[in-house]
């Protein structure tokens, strides 16, 4: 079992939808990214928590840490969104980040 | 401002052969980390290197890979006698510091392919 699971694998929206990726972890973590990569193979984080909830522009990402559990929401979809999003985790004992597979949105216009 | 960069963008080699792939950090990052994309696969962690410290090797997949990080800038991670299970993409990320309260900042990538 991977200890990053993100859910769903793929997902598809039509543009203006309210859209959650979700991301579960079996392991005590320090820290969450969440990550974007475009097709082409860029990667940006998006998001960096541990607590609570934090909002950037259509993007609010929230975890909890008693449930091992965050999720992604995009509010008014649009295509440009389109894009792998990926939760990474930092376990606390050492630097290095543990990934999910990502999970594969497509907005339709 | 400059951000992470990566050389060759891509790279096709035989089986058996050495291949250097060459990562730019952001200028005054101390942190700087290696990753690797298999196809269908998540992100894997390989190498990172934080100033002059030893660097955590727990990640490379076997003694055929290697990385050095010179006058703690520039990062070269090899791969010796290639084998077509090594076909990833590479990437490099580096950060202020290294920790989890730090951005990583990615670099485009390496295609690799071995045939």
């Amino acid at each position: 079992k991977n200890e990053v699971e993100q859910s769903p694998q793929n997902l598809t929206a039509q543009e203006g939808e309210f859209i959650t990726i979700n991301c579960s972890y079996s392991v005590g973590i320090s820290a969450l990214h969440w990550l974007q990569q475009h097709p082409g193979g860029g990667i940006v984080s998006l998001f960096m928590l541990s607590s609570g909830k934090k909002k950037h522009g259509r993007l609010i990402a929230t975890i909890n840490i008693q449930e091992k559990h965050s999720s992604l929401h995009i509010t008014a979809s649009h295509p440009r969104d389109s894009a792998v999003y990926i939760c990474a985790v930092y376990t606390g004992a050492n630097s290095k980040l543990t990934f999910g597979k990502g999970i594969t949105l497509s907005v339709r216009p | 401002g400059a951000g992470v960069s990566q050389s060759p963008s891509n790279k096709v080699t035989e089986k058996g052969k050495d291949v250097e792939l060459r990562c730019d950090p952001i200028s005054g990052h101390t942190a700087l980390y290696w990753y690797r994309q298999s196809l269908g696969q998540g992100l894997e962690f390989l190498i990172y290197f934080q100033g002059n410290s030893a660097p955590d090797k727990s990640g490379l997949p076997s003694d055929r890979f290697s990385a050095e990080r010179t006058g703690g800038s520039v990062s070269t991670l090899t791969i010796q006698r290639t084998q077509q299970e090594d076909s990833a993409v590479y990437l490099c990320a580096s950060s202020l510091r290294a920790g989890e309260g730090y951005e990583q900042y990615f670099g485009p990538g390496t295609r690799l392919t071995v045939t």
